[in-house]
Order: C-alpha cells, then structure tokens, then sequence
C-alpha cells in the first residue's frame, strides 16, 4: 500500500519570505496529492491538489510541483504573510483502493 | 462548507464503554471516512465507506466498527472505549465520481475516554 513521508516537521519562516514543504510517496501508480491546512482547533481544508498528468499548478500564492520520477511532491508558498501559519498535510490516494493516505503534517511559523 | 455534520462535537467517557460517533452528509455523496488525529501522526485512516452496507478497512481500524445503512449517515462505533481511543475524530466525504476527488471534512469530535 501507499506511504506518505513529510517534511519538514516544523518551518519558520519571515513574513514575505517563501515556504517549501516537500512530501515523498511509496506507490508510483498513485494518480492525486492533494495539500491541506489546518488551524488550531479547527479541520481540514483542502488548499490545492494536483494530478499526476499535470507538472504544476498554481493558485495565486500557492503552488504544487509533482516529480513522477522520484516520488516526491512539494507545496510552495510565496510571499508568506501571518495568516499561513497553520499545519499543512499532504496526501496521496492509493491507487488500488479509494484510501488516502496523510504525511504526518508541517507546522508552519510565519513571523512577523 | 461540503454539507458535513458530525454529533457529538465533545464527549467524555469511561473505559469500557461503547461510544458512537455519527457523520451526515446532505449532499448524497457516495464515499465517506472515518480518521482519528493525535500528535505526530497526522490523520489516519480507521474505516471508509463507498457505498450503502459497502465498508473497508483503514490503517488502524482495530477496536473500531462502522455502519452505514443510509447514504447520509456513515456511523463509528467503539464496541469498548480504551484510553488509547481518546483523539480528534474527523469525518470526511469524497466529492465527484471516481477515483482522485477532493476530500472535505467536517469540524471533528473530541472523545476523552477516562
């Protein structure tokens, strides 16, 4: 079945700087990674996804980037303001059943 | 906002005791899951449904039932609540058709099991 690494664990960063969050998969048939952010105390939202015909994908501040080759795939964050700070997941569905499967999730620090 | 209610928000209870948790959806989605949270080890998977009496496994389903008799509501079961089940409970439904779909989740349940 489907493993999701993730790293960092924990990410600080200056308010304007950018924020990479990068996260390695086990199943090379796995077709969609999505990326979510949650704030203390409250659940899980979707923030972006990509599929695994597709390279990149932006959405204003926030891209995805997906490497086939060497599993990986990582969240980029531009221009990082105070609002970012929250943990962000990402995941990956195993391609033989309907399951997703988590990393583990990045605290991300903005500091103003 | 995908539709997603779950009862109880909060409970307490005591070991040995059988605690159900329920998730309703209003938008008749077809696929729905069950995932504890806890420190350092992100969202896991406990059971998944993908359709009326149609149920699977998870990563860590042991101690765990579900039930689902009606599209709308995907229920959780501990048969005899232990204190390693205290967590945050999220339930999530998978929108669209197939495979690859976005997951929405609902605001979780805090289950402290003494």
């Amino acid at each position: 079945g489907e493993n999701v690494e993730q790293h960092p664990s924990t990410l600080s960063v200056q308010e304007g700087d950018s924020a990479v969050i990068k996260c390695t998969y086990s199943d090379s048939a796995s077709n969609y990674f999505p990326w979510y952010k949650q704030e203390l105390g409250k659940r899980p939202q979707l923030i972006i996804d990509i599929r695994s015909n597709v390279g990149e994908k932006k959405d204003q501040r926030i891209a995805v980037t997906l490497n086939k080759t060497a599993k990986h795939f990582s969240l980029h964050i531009t221009e990082t303001q105070p609002e970012d700070s929250a943990v962000y997941f990402c995941a990956a569905l195993d391609s033989g059943t309907y399951k997703y499967i988590f990393g583990t999730g990045t605290r991300l620090k903005v500091l103003a | 906002d995908a539709g997603i209610t779950q009862s109880p928000r909060h409970k307490v209870t005591e070991t040995g005791t059988p605690v159900t948790l329920r998730c309703h959806q209003t938008e008749n989605h077809r696929y729905m899951y069950w995932y504890r949270q806890d420190p350092g080890h992100g969202l896991r998977l406990i059971h998944y449904s993908y359709g009326v009496k149609d149920t699977d496994k998870g990563e860590v389903s042991d101690g765990y039932s579900v039930s689902r008799s009606k599209t709308e509501d995907f229920l959780l079961t501990l048969e005899s609540a232990t204190s390693s089940q205290t967590s945050v409970y999220f339930c999530a439904i998978s929108t669209g058709q197939g495979k690859g779909q976005p997951q929405h989740f609902g605001d979780g349940t805090r289950l402290s099991i003494l």
